[in-house]
């Protein structure tokens, strides 16, 4: 049983470039959510999904797109990347659609830098 | 709006002694409250959590919580500690109110000496 899957582990991006990282969960968990963790600071929610096709903004949204096109996978987009978006990003799903009831499951974390 | 305070960035602690993690909280209405760990290069992994019910709360690896409602407090116990212990714990909350927003604190660095 898989869990919870990030790709990639680590990527270094130039100020400007754009890329996605994936997330893909084999527990037919309805909630997903992406969150960075900054040190110091915690981790902070970007985005969350209760289902396929429904996506919400969380507390630090600005500089990033999501979509849920399947139950499985959440994509978090960085259309322009800058400095700022250094960070270690967290995808984490729950069985429910409440999400935030149910115990959360997480990734490995994707360690993106950008220059 | 609601916030998580873990006023201690780190808590060292001899093996075999009690160790107590600390976490107050702010909410509007009763809360919810949940401790993860993270050990280095992992994603961080479930302990406990606190809904409603009884105030001491019993969790994974040995772990305990007491939600103490007047002092606002939800700290992470275990009696006895381990050298495997040693990560760095977040506490959780959201309010009832906000169903999808889970807010969490900075973190503590436990480190648990031989």
């Amino acid at each position: 049983n898989a869990g919870v899957t990030q790709t990639p582990k680590f990527q270094v991006l130039k100020t400007g470039q754009s890329m996605t990282l994936q997330c893909a969960q084999d527990m037919n968990h309805e909630y997903m959510s992406w969150y960075r963790q900054d040190p110091g600071m915690g981790l902070r929610l970007i985005h969350y999904s209760v289902g396929a096709g429904i996506t919400d903004q969380g507390e630090v949204p600005n500089g990033y797109n999501v979509s849920r096109s399947t139950t499985e996978d959440f994509p978090l987009r960085l259309l322009s990347a800058a400095p700022s978006q250094t960070s270690v990003y967290f995808c984490a799903s729950s069985r429910s659609r409440q999400g935030t009831n149910e115990k959360l499951f997480f990734g490995s974390g994707t360690q993106l830098s950008v220059l | 709006a609601q916030s998580v305070a873990q006023p201690e960035d780190q808590v060292n602690v001899a093996e075999g002694n009690p160790l107590t993690v600390k976490c107050t909280y702010s909410v509007s209405g009763n809360p919810y409250l949940f401790w993860y760990v993270q050990y280095p290069n992992r994603g961080l992994q479930f302990l406990l959590k606190y809904i409603t019910g009884d105030n001491l709360v019993k969790g994974s690896y040995g772990f305990e919580a007491e939600f103490n409602k007047s002092q606002t407090s939800f700290h992470l116990k275990k009696p006895s500690a381990l050298v495997s212990d040693s990560a760095l714990y977040f506490c959780a909350v959201r309010a009832p109110t906000r169903g999808y927003q889970l807010t969490f604190g900075k973190g503590t660095k436990l480190s648990v000496i031989p």
